[in-house]
């Protein structure tokens, strides 16, 4: 079963804007860890954020964590035409040790 | 550093046979963990496995199985292939100290006809 949803599936956006994506998951976390995917290759790594953050940034990026809602957003500003990709969100449920759960991720656009 | 490595890079196969996929981790990681990615979904868990041992199972069946070697690099190993099987595999690492931080590499496209 998915622990993750992405919202939306599909966003379009010109260069410059922001994206904003989100995740929602139905059982405690460890951890939550979003990737990035170009054309259906591997699985690159962006953030992870512990289950007692609420808020992390690195670089264009920032994810926040709400536990008590059970869900995350990933924030890229000022996309890039080289941020056209898929992003997932995974978590590792505390009661399904290390194993990830995804989610169906979310297809960024951003076109120049 | 090299990141995860996998090979082959692309495979086909026909139903029935059997496949063996491979995957070297990130220096340092000692955990590797193997990945189904049906198109258009999202990744699926495997197995994984640390110390030379199956740690944790995903829902596959027991067609799927494993291998662990002493420097950490890892075998996947599907018999009786379906054309169910037909997706993109993925190995991730991790290490000893990094809160499940699980690196992927460029995964093997396994085409069943």
């Amino acid at each position: 079963s998915q622990q993750g949803e992405e919202d939306p599936q599909a966003l379009s956006i010109q260069e410059g804007e922001n994206a904003t994506m989100n995740c929602s998951y139905k059982t405690s976390i460890n951890n939550l860890q979003w990737y990035r995917q170009n054309s259906g290759r591997g699985l690159v790594h962006l953030i992870l954020i512990r289950s007692n953050e609420r808020e992390k940034h690195s670089g264009r990026l920032r994810v926040t964590l709400d536990t008590s809602k059970k869900s995350s957003s990933l924030l890229i500003t000022a996309s890039r035409a080289a941020d056209t990709a898929s992003y997932f969100c995974a978590t590792d449920a505390r009661q399904a040790g290390t194993a990830l759960i995804f989610g169906k991720g979310t297809t960024l656009s951003v076109s120049s | 550093d090299a990141g995860v490595t996998q090979s082959p890079t692309h495979l086909i196969k026909t139903r029935g046979q059997q496949v063996t996929l491979r995957c070297s981790p990130k220096s340092g990681h000692d955990t590797v963990s193997w990945y189904q990615q049906a198109l258009g979904q999202g990744p699926q868990f495997i197995f994984q496995y640390y110390e030379e041992e199956e740690r944790q199972r995903g829902n596959f069946p027991d067609r799927f199985s494993g291998h662990q070697f002493p420097n950490y690099s890892s075998e996947l190993n599907v018999n009786a292939l379906l054309l169910g099987d037909s997706a993109l595999y993925l190995c991730a690492s991790s290490g000893p100290s990094s809160y499940n931080e699980q690196f992927f590499g460029p995964g093997t496209r396994l085409t069943v006809l």
